[in-house]
C-alpha cells in the first residue's frame, strides 16, 4: 500500500504475555521511528532506525522492550512479560530521509494489557 | 479513508516573519484536531481545537479551526530561531487513534 501499515490494529494481552507489533513502512523509506502514546498524552519516542541500524533506543522504557528491523524495511517491536502500564497506542513512522522530517505515521496498534 | 494533509512540507523564513501553517482533514466522526511541535524525538503538544471559529492562543502561536471547510491553521508571529521545528497536525479517528499529517518543517534563519 501507499502508507505505513501497522498490525495488528488492536491487541489485548494478558499480563505476563509476550507481544509483537509489526510496522510496514513505505517502500524505500530510510528512517523508521517507534512511539508510545498513552491515553490522553502525546507520543513518546521509543526508538529510531536508519535502514537496518538501530541508531537510538534511548526511549525504550525497559529491557522488556525490544525492536528490530533486520532487512531495513519491516520492523517489529516486541514487548516481553507485558504489564498494565504497557497499555498504549504504539505508533510507527517512516521517512525517506534521515532525521526527523517529512515522515508518515501509521495508524498505530492499540495494546491493552489485562 | 481518513486522512490529514499538511502544507507546505517545508518553509524557510527569516527571524521576525509571520508564518501560517495549514492542515486539512477528512476524518469520519470528527471530534478534535491537535497541533504538535517536534524539535527532537517526540512531538510536544501545542493546541487542541474542537470548536469552529474559536482561536486558541499561546504567546506568539495561535490556531483556529474551520469545521465547515475541514481545515485548521497555525500562525506564528515574530518568529524566532527557537521556533525551528517540525509542526504536526493530528486528528483522532472514530477509534480514537491519531491520524497524523506528514508535518511542516519550519526553518527560521537569523
Amino acid at each position: 500500500g501507499a502508507g505505513v501499515s501497522q498490525s495488528p490494529r488492536y491487541k489485548v494481552a494478558k499480563r505476563g504475555q509476550d507481544v509483537a507489533l509489526r510496522c510496514d513502512p513505505i517502500s524505500g523509506h530510510v528512517s523508521l521511528f517507534w512511539y508510545q502514546q498513552a491515553l490522553g498524552q502525546g507520543p513518546e519516542f521509543l526508538t529510531y532506525f536508519q535502514n537496518e541500524a538501530q541508531l537510538d533506543k534511548s526511549g525504550l522504557p525497559s529491557d522488556r522492550f525490544f525492536a528490530e528491523r533486520p532487512e531495513g524495511s519491516v520492523s517489529t517491536l516486541k514487548i516481553q512479560r507485558t504489564q498494565q502500564e504497557d497499555s498504549a497506542v504504539y505508533l510507527c513512522a517512516s521517512s525517506p530521509w534521515t532525521g526527523e522530517y517529512g515522515y508518515t505515521f501509521g495508524s498505530g496498534t492499540r495494546l491493552t494489557v489485562v | 479513508e481518513d486522512k490529514v494533509v499538511q502544507s507546505p512540507l517545508s518553509l524557510v523564513v527569516h527571524e521576525g516573519d509571520t508564518v501560517t501553517l495549514n492542515c486539512s482533514y477528512e476524518v469520519t466522526n470528527f471530534r478534535s484536531l491537535l497541533w504538535y511541535k517536534q524539535e527532537k524525538k517526540a512531538p510536544t503538544f501545542l493546541f487542541m481545537l474542537t470548536s469552529s471559529g474559536i482561536e486558541k492562543k499561546s504567546g506568539r502561536l495561535s490556531s483556529i479551526l474551520d469545521k465547515k471547510e475541514l481545515f485548521s491553521i497555525l500562525n506564528i508571529t515574530a518568529t524566532q530561531t527557537g521556533d525551528s521545528a517540525v509542526y504536526l497536525c493530528a486528528v483522532p479517528d472514530s477509534n480514537y487513534q491519531l491520524i497524523w499529517g506528514a508535518g511542516t518543517k519550519l526553518i527560521i534563519k537569523p
